[in-house]
């Protein structure tokens, strides 16, 4: 079975610190993963995906990801933390052959205190 | 170009009552996907639609959900006989018909309360 986790609940970072947002991922096939971050009161903004190609996908807001195929991971970076980045953030896993039906993580709550 | 537009962003119900969640998808999308979130859980997905079709329900309670996207206005997803454990917050999202991996684009969601 296909399948996300996001092994941390909460981050805290400080402003101006790099800030790493853990996933990992279980799929047979290709996977197509994708970040989305949301806000309170409201529903999820995509952030960026990895469908095939380079390793480092850049997406919005300053916001990268690293896919390692040996590890299954697909964290979620940034090389200097905004107090406006604090939200809640989901990875998921693309499943089936059609469509954007999703896998997502139980989400990451990050918090950057000033 | 409005955003994907969900209606009511609260409604509350008596235990047994029907709830109709709304969702007008993205002006040239045609593809629709109702997720649920509860809380302090991801979002699981419940079904995939297309215009007057159910691609995929495979999310779906057995009893007492449905849902519809006709070919004129907007996808229904609809509960009967509500049940506290039906409270979280819905979502809906659409997504053009262009391609596979093409990122969804949310609505802001319905919190679903059942007194």
């Amino acid at each position: 079975a296909q399948s996300v986790a996001q092994p941390e609940d909460q981050v805290n970072v400080a402003e101006g610190n790099p800030l790493t947002v853990k996933c990992t991922y279980s799929v047979s096939g290709n996977p197509y993963l994708f970040w989305y971050v949301q806000y309170p009161n409201r529903g999820l903004q995509f952030l960026l995906k990895y469908i095939t190609g380079d390793n480092l996908v850049k997406g919005s807001y300053g916001f990268e990801a690293e896919f390692n195929k040996s590890q299954t991971s697909f964290h979620l970076k940034k090389p200097s933390a905004l107090v406006s980045d604090s939200a809640l953030y989901f990875c998921a896993v693309r499943v089936g052959n059609q469509g954007g039906k999703l896998i997502f993580g139980q989400g990451t709550e990050l918090s950057v205190k000033p | 170009n409005a955003g994907v537009m969900q209606n009511p962003r609260h409604l509350v119900r008596r235990r047994g009552q029907e709830a109709r969640l709304r969702c007008s998808p993205m002006k040239g999308h045609s593809h629709v996907y109702w997720y649920r979130q509860l809380p302090e859980e991801g979002l699981k997905f419940m079904v995939y639609l297309q215009k007057e079709n159910i691609i995929d329900e495979s999310g779906m309670p057995k009893e007492r959900f449905s849902a519809e996207f006709p070919k004129e206005g907007p996808s229904i997803l609809r509960i009967q006989q509500v049940v506290r454990g039906d409270s979280a917050a819905y979502f809906c999202a659409s997504s053009p018909p262009a391609g596979i991996n093409e990122k969804l684009f949310f609505g802001s969601g319905t919190q679903l309360s059942v007194l």
